[in-house]
C-alpha cells in the first residue's frame, strides 16, 4: 500500500501560471479532502469529495478547482497562481468525513512568485 | 468555528508530562487529535467521538467534555518523539461534518 500520493513535492510558479497538483490514494477511501498549511496556522480545508463525481467547497475554495473521476484520483487545479497562494498543500483521504482517521499525503511546497 | 488551542507552545524535559487543550464555542460531534513533525504530513493520533467512543494508539490517552465542548490531550512520561506539533480537529454542529482546525500547539522535548 503506498497509501496516499502527492505530484509533485516542491513547485516554484510565477504569478498568473496556472497548474495541477496531484493526488491518488490506494485505499479504496470514499472522500477525499484538500488542505492548505500556512506558517504558524492550523490547515484549512480547500474542496473535498465523498465520492466519485461529487466535489464540494470548503473554506477557502477561490482559486482552486477540483475534480474526482475515479476514487483513486483527485487532482487540484490552480486557475491563476497569487503570491497570496504560496503554502503547503495536502492531500488526505478517509473512509468518510467525521469518524475515521485521515491519511495524509507528504504534501506539495508551492511558492508563487 | 476554529477551535482553540492552549497552550501554543510548551518545553518540557524527557519524562515529564504535558496537557494539550481544546476548546470550541459550538456543540461538538468529534474531535480530532494529530501530531505533525517538521516539514511532514499530519500523522493520526486518536479520534474522540460524542457519547464516549474512542479510537485511536494505545499510548495516547485523551479526554472529551461534551457539556464544556472541550478535548484534552494527556502525554505522559514524555520522549524525544513526541516532540512536534499537535493540532486537533473538531466537528461541530455547524461544520457539515468538516474538521476545523486549531492552530496548534508547539510541543518541544529536551534531553
Amino acid at each position: 500500500n503506498a497509501g496516499v500520493t502527492q505530484t509533485p513535492k516542491f513547485q516554484v510558479l510565477k504569478t498568473g501560471q496556472s497548474m495541477t497538483l496531484q493526488c491518488a490514494q490506494d485505499m479504496n477511501h470514499e472522500y477525499m479532502s484538500w488542505y492548505r498549511q500556512d506558517p504558524g496556522m492550523g490547515l484549512r480545508l480547500i474542496h473535498y469529495s465523498v465520492g466519485a463525481g461529487i466535489t464540494d467547497q470548503g473554506e477557502v475554495p477561490n482559486g482552486y478547482n477540483v475534480s474526482r473521476s475515479t476514487t483513486e484520483d483527485f487532482p487540484l487545479r490552480l486557475l491563476s497562481a497569487a503570491p497570496s497562494q504560496t503554502s503547503v498543500y495536502f492531500c488526505a483521504s478517509s473512509r468518510d468525513r467525521g469518524r475515521h482517521e485521515q491519511y495524509f499525503g507528504p504534501g506539495t511546497r508551492l511558492t508563487v512568485t | 468555528q476554529q477551535p482553540v488551542q492552549s497552550p501554543q507552545a510548551v518545553i518540557l524535559r524527557e519524562g515529564e508530562d504535558a496537557v494539550i487543550n481544546c476548546s470550541s464555542s459550538k456543540a461538538l460531534y468529534s474531535v480530532h487529535w494529530y501530531r505533525q513533525k517538521h516539514g511532514e504530513a499530519p500523522v493520526f493520533l486518536m479520534i474522540l467521538l460524542k457519547g464516549g467512543e474512542q479510537k485511536g494508539h494505545e499510548k495516547i490517552s485523551a479526554s472529551f467534555n461534551e457539556k464544556k465542548q472541550q478535548s484534552s490531550l494527556y502525554l505522559t512520561a514524555s520522549q524525544l518523539s513526541y516532540s512536534g506539533t499537535y493540532f486537533c480537529g473538531t466537528d461541530d454542529s455547524d461544520s457539515n461534518y468538516q474538521l476545523i482546525w486549531g492552530a496548534g500547539t508547539k510541543l518541544i522535548i529536551k534531553p
